[in-house]
């Protein structure tokens, strides 16, 4: 149970290009979704969370024109990053979760995005 | 500034041996500790999350305890086996901070056959 789908797991793509990542809960209803990156050899670095029906609350730092994330339902989040530039290539993992921090997320296989 | 210690860094056993990794968290304002393992090519996989202090978590060979006072937390392998290659994520949600996870850079785990 609790099986979490993220695609592409890989993207290629030139400067310029928006490319629109998701993230399906396939077997459980998430009241939370998270949105993390990864630089090498880096922790995983939170950049927003989203709960369905509202805004998703980003972190400091994290410009929300940029990585526009839509949270439609319970089952499947969006991360768009919108007109990607070679400092925008990084590895991109979404979580599911039915709370905060008082329950465990589960996560997506990630996404690689390199950017031209 | 909230951080997550975990050590060590890496570590490199022989099958049959058991080892333990450690994580340190910020212990005022604590809310919960998770436990993930993430092996190569795979998402992280939830292992335990714990609040209470003195918490033991076990599943399988693998078990957690909990300090909250002192902030910290151990990770237990018996018997090491292959299949526990991977990388263990520990992160540390903190009332101070919207209980949002904070995670260390993972104890990455070899085991020798």
């Amino acid at each position: 149970g609790a099986v979490v789908s993220q695609h592409p797991s890989r993207v290629i793509c030139k400067s310029g290009t928006s490319v629109k990542i998701e993230c399906r809960s396939l077997d459980f209803q998430a009241t939370t979704m998270f949105w993390y990156r990864q630089f090498p050899k880096q922790s995983l670095m939170l950049m927003a969370t989203s709960n369905e029906g509202s805004k998703a609350t980003y972190e400091q730092g994290v410009e929300k024109d940029k990585f526009l994330i839509n949270h439609a339902s319970l089952t499947l989040s969006t991360l768009t990053v919108t007109s990607a530039h070679p400092e925008d290539s990084s590895f991109y993992i979404c979580s599911a979760s039915q709370g905060i921090s008082n329950q465990p997320q589960h996560f997506g296989d990630g996404t690689r995005l390199s950017i031209l | 500034i909230l951080n997550v210690e975990q050590s060590p860094q890496s570590l490199h056993v022989q099958e049959g041996d058991s080892t333990n990794f450690t994580c340190s968290f910020p212990s005022s304002n604590f809310y919960a500790l998770h436990w993930y393992r993430w092996e190569t090519a795979k998402s992280p996989e939830a292992l335990f999350v714990m609040t209470l202090n003195g918490d033991e978590k076990k599943k399988g060979r693998i078990s957690a305890t909990l300090n909250t006072k002192e902030g910290y937390s151990y990770l237990y392998i018996k018997g090491s086996q292959p299949e526990d290659s991977a990388t263990y994520l520990c992160a540390s949600g903190n009332a101070g901070n919207n209980r949002k996870l904070i995670w260390g850079l993972g104890t990455s785990l070899a085991v020798n056959p």
